[in-house]
């Protein structure tokens, strides 16, 4: 177990739709990162936060969106989601803004249907 | 910007034989280096980082891997296998402190290793 919790565990959904996907993470952690795992582009990383204020962004669309709440959890908001969009999602935290390991969550299965 | 690539996509291995998955790196700045494992439907959990410091890197369930700068690899060894290491293994990449100190946490991942032990 990594500290690291995110829920729901699964969602299906239908195209067009909007969900949340929602973070905790260690204590004492204060970056939260969102990478996205998908057959065809493997693991890529979307966005990093770091004590509430966005710190980095990578391949994140304009559809998706994510904040960190003053608790320090975060969430990633998808809409108007495509079936392309259908992947794990994952969320990993660590302690410094960089230069340390990122302990990861069990991910957020999403379906796109 | 860094990019990591793995050499083999799949590796089949007898049980208690040694093992390499190989890793080579690109980036035109310093960088910190990681191996990640991942079973089957479960996150990822950290085997071992390089940071600074002494070049060979030994992490948890007997792997190490080694840095080479010269080669920009971090390949990951161990010297004999168990069917319980059978997953999937990602090398990835972070950038190193720049000029002023400030580090960047974002991960580039390689596309990843199945490791299939077989007894």
């Amino acid at each position: 177990d990594s500290g690291v919790t995110q829920t729901p565990k699964h969602l299906i959904t239908a195209t067009g739709q909007r969900v949340t996907l929602r973070c905790s993470p260690r204590s004492g952690d204060l970056s939260v990162y969102w990478y996205q795992q998908s057959l065809d582009q493997g693991l890529q990383f979307l966005i990093q936060y770091y004590n509430g204020e966005e710190r980095a962004k990578g391949n994140i669309l304009e559809r998706f969106s994510a904040q960190q709440f003053p608790d320090l959890h975060s969430e990633l908001n998808l809409s108007s989601l495509e079936l392309g969009d259908s992947a794990l999602y994952f969320c990993a935290s660590s302690g410094r803004q960089g230069g340390d390991e990122q302990y990861f969550g069990p991910g957020t299965r999403l379906t796109v249907t | 910007a860094q990019s990591v690539t793995q050499l083999d996509s799949q590796v089949p291995v007898f049980e208690e034989a040694p093992v390499e998955l190989r890793c080579n790196y690109s980036s035109s700045v310093s960088v910190y280096l990681f191996w990640y494992v991942q079973y089957p439907n479960q996150g990822l959990q950290l085997l071992l980082k390089y940071l600074s410091g002494s070049t060979l890197v030994k992490g948890i369930n007997g792997f190490e891997a080694e840095f080479n700068k010269s080669q920009t690899s971090f390949h990951l060894r161990k010297p004999s296998v168990h069917i319980s290491d059978t997953a999937e293994y990602f090398c990835a990449v972070a950038q190193g402190p720049n000029a002023g100190g400030t580090s960047y946490g974002k991960l580039t991942f390689g596309q990843g290793t199945i490791l299939t032990v077989h007894p």
